[in-house]
C-alpha cells in the first residue's frame, strides 16, 4: 500500500532532550516536506528536500534540523526541544520532476502526524 | 511569497445544502489549486485539484472553480452529508525553481448538521 509513515504518533519529552521524528515513504517521490499544524495557524512548512542531499527551508525551520540522506526518508529532528515546538507534525511526500510532472503541480501524500508535547 | 488567504475559517450547513469555501492567493504565477480534506486524527488528503488552463472541474458532489483574473479559487460541496464534517486547506502552488516554501490557507471547518 502506498502511504507515508510517521513515527511515533504520539511523543511526551521534557525541554532540552534532543528527539526524532522519523517520515518514510514508499512511492519513490522525491519531494517531502515537514509541516507543524497549531490552531488558527493552520499548516506551516518547517523544512523540504527536492531531492537526496537537497534541503531547503521552510516559513518555520528555526529550532528543527532535517536530512535526506536516502530518498524514502526525511527524519525531522529537535536538537533541543522546547515547549514551543509542542504541536502536532505532519510529514508529506510529492511525486518530482524525474517522472515528467513537477513537484509543485502534484498532490501532497500526507501522513497520520505526530503530536509532540514538550514540558 | 506567496499570501494565501481561506474564508470563511468555520462553516455550518444543514445536511443537504451546500457549502462553499473560498481561497485567495497573491502569487499570479501559481498554477496549481489543490484542496485537502483533513478528518479528526488523521493527515489532510487530496479531494480534488485544479490546474490554470481549466476553470472548473467536478467529482461528483465536490467542485473546484478558478478565477485566475481575481487570484482566486473555490471549493464547493452539494448536498453534504455528515462525514463531510471535516476540516478544509487549500495550498496554491506555483511553478519556477522549486526553491519556495509551499504555504497552505489556515483551513476551514466544516460542520454538517444532521
Amino acid at each position: 500500500e502506498a502511504q507515508v509513515t510517521q513515527n511515533p504518533r504520539y511523543l511526551i519529552t521534557v525541554t532540552g532532550k534532543k528527539l526524532t521524528v522519523t517520515c518514510s515513504q514508499n512511492m519513490n517521490h522525491e519531494y517531502m516536506s515537514w509541516y507543524r499544524q497549531d490552531p488558527g495557524l493552520g499548516l506551516r512548512q518547517i523544512y523540504y528536500s527536492m531531492n537526496v542531499e537537497v534541503t531547503d527551508k521552510g516559513d518555520v525551520p528555526e529550532g528543527y534540523k532535517v536530512s535526506r540522506k536516502e530518498k524514502r526518508n526525511f527524519p525531522l529532528i529537535l536538537e533541543s526541544p522546547s515547549p514551543n515546538q509542542t504541536s502536532l507534525y505532519f510529514c508529506a511526500s510529492s511525486p518530482g520532476v524525474g517522472r515528467g510532472r513537477a513537484w509543485y503541480n502534484s498532490p501532497l501524500h500526507f501522513g497520520n502526524g505526530t503530536r509532540l508535547t514538550v514540558t | 511569497g506567496e499570501n494565501v488567504e481561506q474564508h470563511p475559517s468555520t462553516l455550518s450547513v444543514q445536511e443537504g445544502d451546500s457549502a462553499v469555501i473560498k481561497c485567495t492567493y497573491s502569487d499570479s504565477a501559481s498554477n496549481y489549486f489543490p484542496w485537502y480534506k483533513q478528518e479528526l486524527g488523521k493527515g489532510p488528503q487530496l479531494i480534488i485539484d485544479i490546474r490554470s488552463n481549466v476553470g472548473e472541474k467536478k467529482d461528483q458532489r465536490i467542485a473546484v472553480t478558478l478565477n485566475k483574473t481575481a487570484k482566486h479559487f473555490s471549493l464547493h460541496i452539494t448536498e453534504t452529508q455528515p462525514e463531510d464534517s471535516a476540516v478544509y486547506f487549500c495550498a496554491p502552488n506555483r511553478p519556477g525553481s522549486g526553491n519556495t516554501p509551499l504555504v497552505f490557507g489556515k483551513g476551514t471547518r466544516l460542520s454538517v448538521i444532521a
